[in-house]
């Protein structure tokens, strides 16, 4: 299988920067997605990273190490509206499957 | 560009019943996804299509769940009896290339539940 791990749930404070972690297994990975959900919506797209290194995009950026098998999505300058849960997804050689971790619940707080 | 299509929104079953569900992709997008999303879970791939040939299908309960796309474009998904673990929202997703780096996009979702 392709596991992916990820914290279940974060908190932080509106202002300050949060660092959400995600490793997955490298065997046939073909590149790493960031998708922000909101309660009752779908998921919406992120980033993408399939070369080691950041990329920044606004106040979101995405890291990764693909001899690592980790990569890491940071929110800065938190917004209220920021809180949602936070999928990373890997996708894979064999017919470019995508695969889902549980997601990270942030809570962003005053 | 129109999204991804999904009908219905919301659908209320009794278990043992049968359900369907619709999915319209983006238009030009090969690759199709099913996915079924459980409260408090990320979602988890149940079947994906290239055109209309099925990719991987590994995780679909394929004692009651099934799935064709006609023609490569629309796509369904049938639970046939239901239980009440299936209980679950229902995504499509859609994106122009099965490998590689094709950004998916989400339909809103079909949320099923299972009485």
């Amino acid at each position: 299988g392709q596991n992916i791990d990820q914290p279940t749930e974060m908190t932080a404070t509106e202002g300050a920067i949060v660092q959400i972690n995600c490793t997955y297994q490298t065997s046939g990975f073909n590149g790493l997605f960031w998708y922000q959900q909101h309660a009752g919506e779908a998921p919406t797209f992120l980033s993408y990273n399939v070369l080691d290194g950041l990329e920044e995009k606004g106040r979101f950026s995405s890291f990764l190490s693909r001899s690592k098998g980790y990569s890491y999505l940071l929110l800065k300058e938190l917004q209220m509206k920021d809180s949602a849960s936070y999928l990373c997804a890997s996708i894979y050689n064999q017919g470019g499957k995508l695969i889902f971790g549980q997601g990270t619940e942030l809570s962003v707080k005053p | 560009e129109a999204g991804v299509a999904q009908s219905p929104r919301y659908k209320i079953i009794e278990k043992r019943q049968s359900v369907a569900f619709w999915c319209n992709p983006i238009s030009g997008h090969a690759t199709l996804y099913w996915y079924q999303q459980i409260l408090g879970q990320g979602p988890k791939l149940l079947i994906q299509f290239q055109n209309n040939g099925v990719v991987d299908d590994s995780q679909l309960p394929k004692d009651r769940f099934s799935a064709e796309r006609l023609k490569g474009v629309d796509s369904t998904l049938k639970i046939q009896p239901a239980k009440l673990e299936d209980s679950a929202v229902y995504l499509c997703a859609s994106s122009l290339v099965g490998e590689g780096a094709a950004e998916a996009f989400f339909g809103q979702g079909t949320r099923l539940t299972v009485v």
